[in-house]
């Protein structure tokens, strides 16, 4: 597709449930990106992929947070165990090079 | 590491009024920088880039930003701001990995 398309448009989740995101990059675009905003502030990378591969992962924390790119499926993004401070918007972004990237509407998540 | 601050969180102008939100980031050597604009209840989009080149860089909506390498600096200009341009703004430098390093973003309110 012409766009970043992710869902779901909203997640809620009891503490310690599991969350899983989804991304579908812009068709052709090697290149996708997970970004966190906890409460309109920054931005924080979590995870890149170029195709199926890692290419960047220093953003994620380790214990609860996993990422894959499988070809044919939209990327997923999944939070094992969710606590309070999970909550945030979670937004993907596509990249044909590296270059510009293109953001999805994001998902927003909160934990109660 | 590198950074990026914008130092006006909230800016409030009156429609016609000439707009400048500052944006300095840390890393001395080359850099790729942009600036995404978020409307409300929309997506992030491009506004413009600076790659190489003409350090002045037009982009769209009649915005403009000035790349100057002595001061670190790449600050969003509009000659005569509308209404319409009410949003969040940000600026970003791309990382060593494509990776976006954000900075905290400007709250633009235009009054009619």
């Amino acid at each position: 597709g012409e766009e970043v398309a992710q869902t779901p448009k909203h997640l809620v989740r009891g503490e310690g449930q599991k969350a899983k995101l989804y991304c579908a990059p812009i068709k052709g675009h090697s290149y996708v990106f997970w970004y966190q905003q906890v409460l309109k502030n920054e931005f924080k990378f979590l995870i890149s992929f170029q195709n199926e591969n890692v290419f960047d992962e220093t953003g994620m924390p380790k214990e609860r947070f996993s990422a894959k790119c499988l070809p044919n499926s939209p990327c997923s993004l999944e939070i094992q165990a969710t606590k309070l401070e999970d909550s945030a918007v979670y937004f993907c972004a596509s990249s044909h090079r590296g270059d510009e990237q293109y953001f999805g509407p994001g998902t927003r998540l909160t934990v109660t | 590491a590198q950074s990026v601050s914008q130092h006006n969180h909230h800016v409030i102008l009156s429609e016609a009024a000439s707009l400048e939100l500052g944006c300095n980031y840390s890393y001395g050597g080359t850099v790729n920088l942009f600036w995404y604009v978020q409307y409300p209840g929309q997506h992030l989009q491009l506004l413009l880039k600076y790659f190489s080149g003409d350090p002045l860089v037009k982009g769209i909506k009649g915005f403009e930003a000035e790349f100057i390498k002595s001061k670190f600096s790449f600050n969003l200009r509009k000659p005569s701001v509308q209404w319409s341009d009410t949003a969040e703004y940000f600026c970003a430098v791309r990382g060593s990995n494509y990776q976006l390093i954000w900075g905290a973003g400007t709250k633009l309110i235009i009054k009619p």
